[in-house]
């Protein structure tokens, strides 16, 4: 089955600094997601990206948080200052459509902010 | 009052026995039901969805769902020990794909 890859798996960072987490989505997919896991907490929406362009964001998703679709496979998701508080599980999800449609899921990426 | 409620468990069953979970939700206008499990330290896998009243059965998954009563529940037949993990009850209110996912239920099946 085709799978949304991340990279890279663990990320550590001090505080203040800028991270850049990847995705490559699947490749016939046309919707994109990320979604944040604090440890021990629940799944949280951050933000989805269709057309190049961001179509709904959560209030977490900020101004110190951007996506990029740099090409056409990579979905990036920056955050231009980190604080502890961003320290998190951050997963990427895709999707063929909308309204309903399977959301297939990332493995992740484990940032750590110290 | 949470979005998306869950009893956080541990929900502990016998290796063969039916495991039932729940979940409640707040918002009338939800319209998609999810139920995903998850691994320790693992990605959200889908099980189940649901999107009108009554039962989905899915081999031995079988999804309810009340939307007069905003309940979701699901119901795993004969657990195996590698159902054990914890199960994310998410909802969707409108043609999006943001989910509103409950805290989830940690299920422990015991050989």
């Amino acid at each position: 089955e085709p799978e949304v890859t991340q990279t890279p798996s663990h990320q550590v960072t001090q505080m203040g600094q800028e991270v850049i987490l990847r995705c490559v989505p699947i490749s016939n997919h046309l919707y994109f997601y990320w979604y944040r896991q604090i440890l021990g907490q629940k799944v949280e929406f951050l933000v989805s990206f269709y057309n190049n362009e961001i179509s709904e964001k959560s209030e977490i998703f900020d101004d110190q948080f951007s996506v990029e679709r740099p090409d056409g496979s990579n979905f990036t998701l920056k955050i231009r200052s980190t604080k502890l508080e961003d320290s998190a599980m951050y997963f990427c999800a895709s999707s063929v459509g909308v309204a309903n449609e399977k959301l297939f899921f990332g493995s992740g990426t484990q940032l750590s902010v110290l | 009052q949470k979005e998306v409620e869950q009893n956080s468990g541990p929900l502990s069953v016998p290796e063969g026995a039916i495991a039932s979970l729940n979940c409640t939700y707040s918002d009338r206008g939800s319209q998609s039901f999810f139920w995903y499990r998850q691994y320790s330290g693992k990605s959200p896998e889908l099980i189940m969805s649901i999107y009108s009243n009554g039962d989905k059965e899915d081999g031995r998954f079988t999804a309810q769902l009340n939307k007069a009563s905003q309940y979701v529940s699901l119901l795993i037949r004969d657990s195996q020990p590698s159902d054990s993990a914890t199960y994310l009850c998410a909802v969707n209110r409108d043609a999006t794909n943001k989910l509103i996912f409950g805290t989830g239920t940690l299920l422990a099946v015991q050989p």
